[in-house]
């Protein structure tokens, strides 16, 4: 029981490369969110998804995509990097009803030169 | 605007020294408090939801308090494995459609020396 899964751990990128976070569960939840992490920052919501087949913008969206390929998978895209997107990214799950606590992965170490 | 402040940022406990921790909030209507636990490296882990003013939850050595202006994590004779960052977030009554949009606070490190 892997809960959630991220893959890569660790990236680095140039500016302007393009690549894709994925992010897949087994824990049958049907939301679905992706965060990024900064020093001094708390956490801050990117894109988040409330069921299959629905995404919407969080906080700061601009410079990523996201799909939900099928329940158990959320992917996020940046098609240009930015050395402003360096950040640890976070994916995390929910079960959707009120309240309910997040669940997450262990994030993927993004460094953009 | 709806804003969370933990403090200390930083706390150095020796093994057996408790203390509390502490997460405050200005929100318009708040719908929930968590407590997450994050080790480096590590995603955040989750420990306790908090709905209303004097609710408390206890875990081991933690203990989560509410009160309407905000929330203190204590911590009772810690051990080194409660070495860890603490993380504070709330969810408000204009929470947009999700519970992923939570306010986070920054954090507090705490170190537990043995």
């Amino acid at each position: 029981n892997a809960g959630v899964t991220q893959t890569p751990k660790f990236q680095v990128l140039k500016t302007g490369q393009s690549m894709t976070l994925q992010c897949a569960q087994d824990m049958n939840h049907n939301s679905m969110y992706w965060y990024r992490q900064d020093p001094g920052m708390g956490l801050r919501l990117i894109y988040y998804s409330a069921s299959e087949g629905t995404t919407d913008k969080g906080e700061v969206p601009n410079g990523y995509n996201v799909s939900r390929l099928n329940k158990r998978e959320f992917s996020l895209r940046l098609e240009s990097a930015a050395p402003s997107q360096t950040s640890v990214y976070f994916c995390a799950t929910s079960a959707g009803y009120y309240n309910s606590p997040l669940h997450f992965g262990n994030g993927t170490r993004l460094t953009v030169t | 605007e709806d804003q969370v402040t933990q403090s200390p940022e930083a706390l150095r406990l020796q093994e057996g020294e408790s203390s509390s921790l502490n997460c405050s909030y200005t929100v318009s209507g708040l719908r929930g408090l968590f407590w997450y636990r994050q080790d480096p490296g590590k995603g955040p882990e989750f420990l306790f939801t908090l709905y209303s003013a004097g609710e408390e939850k206890e875990k081991e050595r933690l203990k989560a308090t509410l009160t309407k202006k905000e929330s203190f994590l204590h911590i009772t004779a810690p051990k080194p494995e409660d070495s860890a960052t603490y993380l504070c977030a709330v969810q408000t009554m204009n929470y947009g459609g999700s519970q992923g949009n939570l306010i986070f606070g920054k954090g507090t490190k705490l170190s537990v020396k043995p």
